[in-house]
């Protein structure tokens, strides 16, 4: 099975400031054959299912402000948000869709400091 | 509007048994994958189980293999989880989502979208 790792399980961040999130995976979730990383990123807010952010590692998905961005190699990603908001607060998953089981990250909670 | 309702959560006792349906509209349903995750109270999400666009590839994850059953009514637009033997590990809030996107030669995408609001199930005597 892939392990996701996330760092920091916790991170309080100034309103405007930026906030970085870190996700290793225990190996490699590019897929050769077309180049693209299977990693995808979700925001969960109390009460509510968790929404997509990014998928292929990078690629915003529709309506995602463009404070949010990812980046990442083969099996070290970033979710990076820019100017923090006060809606921002949330628990962060980063997760890859390379192979099942299709494991989480075990969250980030962002808060503000 | 794309939408997935979950249902069929309630309070069961060990060993006993829950079906849990999501319910899909305005959305694909029949060329996704489809997922379920739960979410343990205060905890973080993990995928539970999978199953393809016919339903002939399926998986599970360790905890729940054997116990639990995917199935999909591609016609009725509708998932289903079958579980059995219920612990008191498995209390969660079960989530559809959907998945990969087939078409009759291939498949692309793979993250999850869209999710369900949930639905819960707690397992007590």
């Amino acid at each position: 099975d892939i392990v996701m790792t996330q760092s920091p399980d916790s991170l309080a961040v100034s309103l405007g400031e930026r906030a970085t999130i870190n996700c290793k995976s225990s190996q490699s979730i590019l897929y050769t054959s077309n180049n693209k990383i299977y990693l995808s990123w979700y925001q969960q807010k109390p009460g509510q299912p968790p929404k997509l952010l990014i998928y292929w590692a990078s690629t915003r998905e529709s309506g995602v402000p463009e404070r949010f961005s990812g980046s990442g190699s083969e099996t070290d990603f970033t979710l990076t948000i820019s100017s923090l908001q006060a809606e921002d607060v949330a628990v962060y998953y980063c997760q890859q869709y390379y192979s099942s089981p299709y494991t989480f990250g075990q969250g980030t909670k962002l808060e503000i400091k | 509007e794309v939408q997935l309702v979950e249902s069929g959560g309630g309070l069961v006792q060990p060993g006993g048994s829950l079906r849990l349906s999501c319910a899909a509209s305005g959305f694909a349903f029949s060329t996704h994958w489809m997922h379920w995750v739960r979410q343990a109270p205060g905890k973080g999400l993990v995928w539970v189980s999978h199953i393809n666009i016919d339903g002939m590839n399926t998986d599970y994850a360790d905890s729940v293999k054997g116990r639990f059953t995917i199935s999909r009514d591609n016609a009725k637009n509708t998932l289903y989880l079958q579980m059995n033997s219920l612990r008191a590990e498995d209390t969660a809030i079960y989530y559809c989502a959907g998945g990969f996107y087939c078409t009759t030669t291939t498949c692309s995408g793979g993250w999850f979208d869209p999710w369900g609001q949930g639905t819960l199930v707690t397992v007590s005597s």
